[in-house]
């Protein structure tokens, strides 16, 4: 069936420091792949999206790019802050379906 | 845009009651709405999916009849939990799709019930 793999964490950095959480999926179609972010107490917010092979989704400094030949869709951001501390999950959907989740990574960023 | 409300953000309830939870989309009209439970430091899982108007569709082992899904209009789907007992408690997340072909999901902040 179709699923998400992300990283285990927490992953901890210093602030400033370069942030990479990795995303692979499984899918017998094309999905659309997002991640989405959760702060402490609240509910999900989506981050970014992509929607086919080779797309790079972006907001708020985060970047990731839709990469078929390797099923992955890999989050980065140039310098993390502590406000970025959360939990992120990646996630994909296919043909506008439920979404699947991957486990969720938790980012903590230190001063 | 795309603004989802959850009503109440907490809500403790003693055991045997039923608790209504209310998902609204504030400024777009969702025909789909889905809600999920999210255990401590875990993923969401996929309760049941509500079209306007329809029955929901639930995902196995979600009990029908203990999660009661409404989606009575556009804007507003509920969930009861009825007969609730202490592992019910959890965190109870809605989202909502908008009409058209969209596969982007917008997510409330969340309910947090404890069944004493």
């Amino acid at each position: 069936g179709d699923s998400v793999t992300q990283m285990e964490g927490p992953v901890t950095l210093s602030e400033e420091a370069f942030l990479t959480i990795n995303c692979t999926y499984t899918a017998t179609g094309y999905p659309s792949l997002f991640w989405y972010v959760q702060y402490p107490g609240e509910g999900l917010q989506l981050l970014l999206k992509a929607t086919k092979a080779d797309d790079k989704g972006s907001n708020k400094g985060f970047e990731a790019t839709y990469r078929k030949e390797t099923t992955s869709f890999h989050l980065e951001k140039g310098s993390v802050q502590v406000s970025d501390s959360a939990v992120y999950f990646c996630a994909l959907s296919l043909y506008g379906n439920k979404l699947v989740f991957g486990a969720g990574t938790i980012l903590r960023v230190k001063s | 845009g795309a603004v989802v409300s959850q009503h109440p953000s907490r809500v403790i309830c003693k055991s045997g009651t039923s608790v209504k939870i209310e998902c609204r989309s504030l400024d777009f009209q969702a025909t789909t709405m889905f809600w999920y439970r999210q255990f401590p430091k875990q993923s969401l899982m996929l309760m049941a999916t509500s079209n306007e108007g329809s029955k929901a569709t639930y995902e196995q082992g979600v009990e029908k009849d203990k999660f009661l899904i409404n989606h009575a209009s556009l804007t507003l789907s509920t969930l009861t939990v009825t007969s609730a007992h202490p592992e019910d408690s959890s965190f109870y997340i809605c989202s909502a799709r908008s009409s058209g072909y969209t596969d982007t999901q917008y997510f409330g902040p969340g309910t947090r019930l404890t069944v004493l």
